[in-house]
């Protein structure tokens, strides 16, 4: 699977945009980008996934470098309930065989009030 | 939608205990996904399901391990003589369809003294 690589932990305040990158350099065309996120206690939670073009959705923004390269998931006012360990994958294409998702070790964000 | 159902939400045992784990997806759902979490790591995949059909196993599936869908609706995860490295968050998820996105249940946290 193709690999992904996260800072361990970011800090934010309350109300302030957020952004949180990822590199994935060894990206192949048919690799989707997906972000989850996990609260304390709780199992993974998707927040957006996309391929070449940007993606908004009412949780979160995804911005796509034009080599794929690397995205960046953007929160547009970070809440505290936004304080969790965020997870970038690649997930391909192809159906059937690679159907599931490998996880890394995520960002850890925390958000100050 | 009630969402990906998982029980029990803890388990205690002793080691050399067997224990069961039940997981009810999402109804009509087709792919169903277990995975394994340990403190401070990102959910690690174990196996998953396509209606009744166990299409995928990881290497992490030891023997001990053992997973059915026996109708293609709700899946359970039994480990036979739990060792101490076995304690874990254990999730489930499903899916609809391939390349969909997963929803997670809130897992099993399961302690082997």
């Amino acid at each position: 699977d193709a690999k992904t690589t996260q800072p361990n932990s970011m800090e934010s305040n309350e109300e302030e945009p957020v952004h949180l990158p990822c590199n994935h350099s060894t990206i192949s065309g048919t690799d989707y980008i997906h972000w989850y996120r996990q609260l304390p206690s709780q199992g993974p939670e998707y927040v957006i996934h996309g391929l070449t073009s940007n993606v908004n959705n009412r949780m979160a923004s995804l911005a796509i470098a034009e080599d794929r390269k690397s995205s960046t998931l953007i929160l547009h006012r970070a809440t505290l309930r936004d304080a969790a360990v965020y997870y970038c994958i690649l997930r391909p294409q192809v159906t059937g065989a690679n159907s599931k998702l490998t996880f890394g070790k995520g960002i850890t964000l925390s958000v100050r009030p | 939608d009630t969402g990906v159902s998982q029980d029990p939400r803890h388990k205690i045992t002793k080691r050399g205990q067997n224990v069961t784990f039940r997981c009810d997806p999402i109804s009509e759902h087709n792919r169903l996904y277990w995975y394994r979490q340990t403190l401070g790591q990102g959910p690690e995949f174990l196996t998953y399901f396509q209606n009744e059909a166990q299409l995928e196993k990881s290497r992490l599936l030891s023997d001990r391990f053992s997973a059915e869908r026996p109708k293609g609706s709700f899946s359970t995860l039994e480990i036979q003589r739990t060792e101490q490295g076995d304690s874990a968050m254990y999730l489930c998820a499903s899916s609809p369809w391939d390349n969909e996105k997963l929803f997670f249940g809130s897992g099993t946290q399961l302690s082997v003294l």
